[in-house]
């Protein structure tokens, strides 16, 4: 009920091409679906955040689809960067015990010039 | 403002020594975390504060001791460890325990 199950593992895409990333959750009380972004020896940065209420969200280049039916959530950089290159975690929360952050396990993003 | 402050950012010690590891948020947040990660892993949650008070404790062993003096401070205390316990320890914090949570940049621990 508590898992986050993220794919693909790794990732490799030329230089302005579209990686996506998926994200499935089990636990219907989850209602906060944030992406974060981790550089090698860094913390996480939040990138992007998304609530059921909402079926898309674009923040830049980073926009998040939202399936409420099917329970899955996707990041998709576009005109992806080298600098994109990163190791990206979906996570998600939810009231009523659910409060702290259920992490995907990873994605690692190489993105090739 | 958006930044988590930890320090050190490297720490080496011995499995007899103690150390503490330090976290300073001035966001108002009243929500602070300490996360454990592993290589290739994705953060493990340790301990919630919520209000400066003690909400999540996540089976953690007793040579990790978490203190939150007040509104903008949290510490770890470490006493004991083992060369498994050698992570990158995380802090964050956010508004309260529904909203973003913000990252700092993370202790690396090596213990030798």
């Amino acid at each position: 009920q508590q898992q986050v199950k993220q794919s693909p593992q790794s990732l490799i895409v030329q230089k302005g091409g579209i990686p996506i990333i998926n994200c499935a959750y089990e636990n219907t009380a989850f209602d906060y679906f944030p992406w974060y972004q981790q550089f090698p020896g860094k913390g996480p940065a939040l990138l992007i955040a998304i609530r059921p209420d909402v079926s898309e969200k674009k923040e830049g280049r980073f926009t998040i689809s939202f399936n409420k039916s099917a329970k899955q959530f996707s990041l998709h950089i576009m005109d992806s960067q080298p600098g994109d290159s990163a190791t990206y975690f979906c996570a998600a929360s939810g009231a009523g015990g659910n409060e702290k952050l259920t992490f995907g396990t990873g994605t690692r993003l190489t993105i090739i010039p | 403002d958006t930044e988590v402050t930890q320090t050190p950012k490297h720490l080496v010690m011995g499995m007899t020594n103690k150390k503490s590891l330090k976290c300073e948020q001035h966001m108002g947040h009243r929500a602070m975390y300490w996360y454990k990660q592993k290589a290739k892993k994705p953060p493990e949650l340790m301990f919630v504060y919520s209000y400066e008070k003690l909400s999540i404790n996540e089976s953690v062993p007793s040579r990790f001791s978490p203190e939150c003096p007040n509104s903008s401070l949290l510490n770890l205390h470490l006493h004991a460890l083992q060369p498994e316990d050698s992570a990158l320890y995380l802090c964050a914090s956010s508004q309260d325990l529904l909203t973003e949570a913000f990252f700092g940049q993370g202790t690396r621990l090596t213990v030798v």
